[in-house]
């Protein structure tokens, strides 16, 4: 049992490049969630899920664009990498999507140059 | 001003001390509280939760929430080495897509 599972760990991208930030879990959970955390600001919300097929926007959306074809997996598409980008993103899953502990994944660390 | 706010620290203190954490929120309809620790390099993980005012104990760590000061507290005892992280508080109204955290408390416990 993994839990959430981030690739890749690190990334360099140069400013106008696009990637792809993968999350899976092996738990089932319905709900997963894309933060970013970044130094003094806690951990934003970009983008959720409630299940396969269904999304919406979090608090920070601007920039990113996500997909959720299954359960397990919810990537995180950046087009058109801006310095602003650069963080740490976490991906998270939970079961019941209210009132239950969130798992994380051990993060993505991002730098845009 | 922020919605969570949250003292960054650092905080060092020495094994065996008592450790308080505190949060101030602004959002009264805040009513589910949270604690996650975070280990350098590693995601969050849930320490503690509380519903609605109130105290709860799990072994050495006690978490106080004071709604009408819109205050929550995290009191480790008896802290050790292992204890060295990042605390995050976070709180929600109704579903953890409305959750917000602070900016976490950078704690060091020397031996």
């Amino acid at each position: 049992n993994a839990g959430v599972t981030q690739t890749p760990k690190f990334r360099i991208l140069k400013i106008g490049q696009s990637m792809t930030l993968q999350c899976t879990q092996d738990m089932n959970h319905n709900y997963m969630y894309w933060y970013r955390q970044d130094p003094g600001m806690g951990l934003k919300l970009i983008y959720y899920s409630v299940g396969a097929g269904i999304t919406d926007k979090g608090e920070v959306p601007n920039g990113y664009n996500v997909s959720r074809s299954t359960t397990e997996d919810f990537p995180l598409r950046l087009e058109l990498a801006a310095p602003s980008q650069t963080s740490v993103y976490f991906c998270a899953s939970d079961y019941t999507g209210q009132y239950s502990p969130l798992h994380f994944g051990n993060g993505t660390r991002l730098t845009v140059t | 001003q922020k919605e969570v706010e949250q003292d960054p620290g650092p905080l060092s203190v020495p094994e065996g001390a008592i450790v308080s954490l505190n949060c101030t929120y602004s959002n009264s309809a805040f009513q589910y509280f949270m604690w996650y620790r975070q280990y350098s390099r590693k995601g969050p993980e849930l320490l503690m939760y509380t519903y609605s005012s109130g105290n709860k104990e799990d072994g050495r760590f006690t978490a106080q929430v004071d709604k009408s000061s819109k205050y929550i507290s995290l009191f480790i005892r008896d802290s050790q080495p292992s204890d060295s992280a990042t605390y995050l508080c976070a709180m929600s109204a109704l579903d953890n897509n409305d959750m917000r955290f602070g900016a976490g408390t950078r704690l060091t416990v020397k031996p």
